[in-house]
């Protein structure tokens, strides 16, 4: 069964900071994957999703990777600002089933 | 930019009440999806559906049921409710055809309905 881990669980850190979370897949066979931010009670809005073809995805200060060998994807934030607390989700699209899978996310604290 | 909107921000519902839970996207899209977020749980795939009139279950859709007659809305029903069914509930969508969910787009989410069961 296809499992999504993602570490840290959470993270606090300092304004201005640049930090990585990771995402890793117990099956590498991974179509595609989509990061999350979600804000508390909230739902999640799509930041970046890496398509089959790609390996990494930019937005801002956002940037994204996927390595399909591993299964391991990072979502690398840039001169961290406490308007990014938030957790952040991972979700990749299995190539075997389909589904799309999410990871429980890693909550950020950026404190000013 | 697409717009997912669930009716509810917060129900609180008595057991045993049927409970109705809306979901309308405005992009055309195909795809909608009902997922619940329970905290160490994270988010479980109840029901979806591909196309009007036409519904898969997900992984968790024992006590629910739902219904798709117009393209751009998804209902969740939950028959009779039991205090184990609150929780949050997200809808989703997302276009393209096929049950390959998430290929070329991103996944729309609403805002959330936060569902008590007293």
């Amino acid at each position: 069964k296809q499992e999504v881990t993602q570490i840290p669980a959470a993270l606090s850190v300092p304004e201005g900071e640049n930090l990585v979370l990771n995402c890793s897949f117990t099956d590498s066979a991974i179509y595609n994957l989509q990061w999350f931010r979600q804000d508390p009670g909230k739902g999640l809005t799509s930041l970046l999703l890496i398509q089959s073809s790609q390996r990494e995805q930019t937005s801002g200060r956002l940037n994204a990777s996927l390595d399909k060998s591993s299964g391991r994807s990072t979502l690398y934030i840039a001169a961290s600002q406490p308007g990014d607390s938030a957790t952040y989700l991972c979700a990749g699209t299995s190539s075997n089933t389909g589904k799309l899978i999410f990871g429980q996310g890693t909550t950020l604290q950026v404190k000013p | 930019d697409v717009k997912v909107t669930q009716s509810s921000r917060y129900l609180v519902k008595r057991t045993g009440e049927k409970v109705f839970l809306e979901c309308v996207q405005d992009m055309d899209h195909e795809n909608m999806f009902w997922y619940r977020q329970d905290p160490g749980l994270g988010l479980r795939l109840i029901y979806f559906s591909y196309d009007v009139k036409m519904k898969e279950k997900g992984d968790i859709p024992e006590g629910y049921s739902v219904s798709r007659e117009k393209k751009e809305r998804f209902s969740l029903i939950l028959e009779s409710a039991s205090t184990n069914q609150t929780s949050m509930y997200l809808c989703a969508s997302i276009g393209g055809l096929g049950t390959l969910m998430g290929a070329s787009e991103k996944l729309f989410f609403g805002s959330g309905t936060q569902l008590s069961v007293l």
